[in-house]
This record gives structure tokens, C-alpha cells and sequence, in this order.
């Protein structure tokens, strides 16, 4: 069956900017996880529904970070007034509850 | 708090070569133990895993044991192939969560012929 999709595969924007990155999980996975994957600081949790509620969003770096998910289905992460630091690989994943996590391609977001 | 580390890279090898790949981690209780690997412009995919200790996960020539004593995960393949060129990443899943993964850094691996 499909994998995890993730739309937009690229994404510049200028510093300041709002913009949101989207996540399909497999079909059945309850559970959803966001990462990012940058030069400095390696892979680093973010945020992990399950369900429409997050349980552990310990890991957004800031209040310009937010995410959803409705229907138990598609996620989306935005990030507000984007920085340069944002620029990173962000990169989602799904399981069923306590299982593997299987990833996506991951968004690369570029900020100028 | 929870974390892994990892040898850093890069290593470089020879084909048919030995790898071992080393990863140490701290964590309360009884984690599950996982190494994923992200292929050249590909995304990470789970290469093997273990959930308790003494489980010898093992995948594509790979293995690794799940050491509790030594709280280790190391990665070993006997054989190596420059197909294995990749970044290799040593995570956990803490007990008290089925959320996140804690990554290690990640271990450049360069297979030549």
C-alpha cells in the first residue's frame, strides 16, 4: 500500500513568511509524528498525535510552531514568520499506536 | 532525560569489508532499541529493532543485540557492500512513551570499491 506522503517536497520562502507542510499518513496508522532533521542539531522530535489530540508536543521549538490533525488523518505543521533557523528537513512519520514508525520524504524548507 | 550517542563519521570502508557502528543510550526502564537508515536522497527507513534485552534484531546482513548491561545497541555487518553507503541512526523509544524517538547524531558510512 502507499507510505506516508508529505507535500510540499520543496519549500522556499522568505524570512517572515507563514507557511504549512503537509502530511498524509498509511492508511489505518492512528499515531503521527513530526520531526526536523537539520545540519546542527541532527534529528529532533517535534510533536506525536494520536488520534486528532497530541499527547507530547514538547519538542516545537517556539509559539510560531503549531500543528493539527482532523479527522484522525492529515497533519499539518505550520510554521509562522518563518526564520532562517527554521530552514531545515521536516519529516513525518506514522505507526499504529506503540509500533514502527514508518517516515515520509520529508518537506525541505528553505528560508531566505 | 533520555539520549543516544553514536560513533561519528565518517567511516569509510572497503567493500566486503567489517562494520560496526556503535551506539550507547541512557534511558529509565526498558526502551526499544532501533536503527534506521537514510539512503543517498532517499528517507529513512527502519533497517531493525529490538524491544528487550538479549533481542538480536537483524535485517539485510545487519544485526545488532540489545545489551542492557552495557546499554548498547551496536551495529555490525559482516560483509559490506557499496550499496551500504548511507547514514545509519541509532534511536530509542522510551518506556513511559509511545511518542517520540530520541535520534543519535547519525553515522556517515562510505562503502568503496
Amino acid at each position: 500500500g502507499a507510505g506516508v506522503s508529505q507535500s510540499p517536497s520543496n519549500k522556499v520562502t522568505e524570512k517572515g513568511k507563514d507557511v504549512e507542510l503537509r502530511c498524509d499518513p498509511i492508511s489505518g496508522h492512528t499515531a503521527l509524528y513530526w520531526y526536523r532533521q537539520s545540519l546542527g542539531q541532527g534529528l529532533e522530535f517535534l510533536i506525536y498525535f494520536q488520534g486528532n489530540s497530541a499527547p507530547d508536543k514538547s519538542g516545537l521549538p517556539s509559539d510560531r510552531f503549531s500543528a493539527e490533525r482532523t479527522g484522525g488523518s492529515v497533519s499539518t505543521l505550520t510554521i509562522q514568520r518563518t526564520q532562517q533557523e527554521d530552514s531545515a528537513v521536516y519529516l513525518c512519520a506514522s505507526s499504529p499506536p506503540g509500533q514502527t514508525q514508518y517516515f515520509g520524504p520529508g518537506t525541505r524548507l528553505t528560508v531566505l | 532525560g533520555d539520549s543516544v550517542t553514536q560513533m561519528e563519521g565518517p567511516v569509510t570502508l572497503s567493500e566486503e569489508a567489517f562494520l560496526t557502528i556503535n551506539c550507547t543510550y541512557t534511558a529509565t526502564g526498558y526502551p526499544s532499541l532501533f536503527w534506521y537508515v537514510q539512503y543517498p536522497g532517499e528517507g529513512l527507513q527502519l533497517l531493525l529493532k529490538a524491544t528487550k534485552a538479549d533481542d538480536k534484531g537483524s535485517n539485510k546482513g545487519f544485526e545488532a543485540t540489545y545489551r542492557k548491561e552495557t546499554t548498547s545497541f551496536h551495529l555490525e555487518k559482516g560483509s559490506v557492500q557499496v550499496s551500504d553507503s548511507a547514514v545509519y541512526f541509532c534511536a530509542l523509544r522510551p518506556t513511559d512513551s509511545w511518542g517520540k524517538l530520541q535520534f543519535g547524531a547519525g553515522t556517515q558510512v562510505v562503502v568503496t570499491p
